[in-house]
């Protein structure tokens, strides 16, 4: 089946630097996706991984290993404007399929 | 503005009488889901098509319809709702097949209250 794994919870201090775990067993594997979701609101992109290795987008960074089945998001110099959830979600076929998301990570950034 | 648009937004209602929630992409994508998000259950997919004409069940299909008639549109329906199906709904789409990523857009959500 299609498992994907995620802390439930993170709190983390403004400034500083927090990573935010996924672990999945899928099926196959054709991409890794993260998104943000400011509660009550749409899921945004924030990054996208289909090869190993890290992937740098301004404050915000995507780790890939498909041998490990692991992916991380890493936040950087965090603003209270980062208090959202964070989903992990994996395409597990090749071409414009439909992906398998996590429950998503709760992030509180506090002062 | 490339977007996804989902109406109504907010809509509560009574067991058993249809609805519809509408979905629109102005983005020329092939591909268009629904997902249900509920509290501790994360984001699950109810339907997806990719093509027009094409779609296919998700993960929790049971009392809900969809049509895709056009590439841009790709509604939603309720035939008879349930209190089960309170929930906070979002239409998403994706681009054409091609490479790339094809990250998701989704529309802004249709919180769904059935009493």
């Amino acid at each position: 089946g299609q498992n994907i794994d995620q802390p439930t919870e993170m709190t983390a201090t403004e400034g500083a630097i927090v990573q935010i775990n996924c672990t999945y067993q899928t099926s196959g594997f054709n991409g890794l996706f993260w998104y943000q979701q400011h509660a009550g609101e749409a899921p945004t992109f924030l990054s996208y991984n289909v090869l190993d290795g890290l992937e740098e987008k301004g404050r915000f960074s995507s780790f890939l290993s498909r041998s490990k089945g692991y992916s991380y998001l890493l936040l950087k110099e965090l603003q209270m404007k980062d208090s959202a959830s964070y989903l992990c979600a994996v395409r597990d076929r090749s071409g414009n399929t439909p992906l398998v998301f996590g429950k998503g990570t709760r992030l509180s950034v506090i002062a | 503005e490339a977007q996804v648009t989902q109406n109504p937004r907010y809509l509560i209602t009574v067991t058993g009488k249809k609805l519809t929630v509408t979905c629109s992409q102005n983005m020329n994508h092939e591909y268009m889901s629904w997902y249900r998000q509920d509290p501790g259950l994360g984001l699950r997919q109810i339907y997806y098509s990719m093509n027009v004409e094409v779609t296919d069940k998700g993960d929790v299909p049971e009392g809900y319809k969809v049509s895709r008639k056009e590439k841009r549109n790709f509604p939603l329906i309720l035939e008879s709702p349930s209190p089960n199906q309170t929930s906070l709904y979002f239409c998403a789409s994706s681009l054409s097949p091609g490479g790339g990523s094809y990250e998701q857009y989704f529309g802004p959500g249709t919180r769904l209250t059935v009493t």
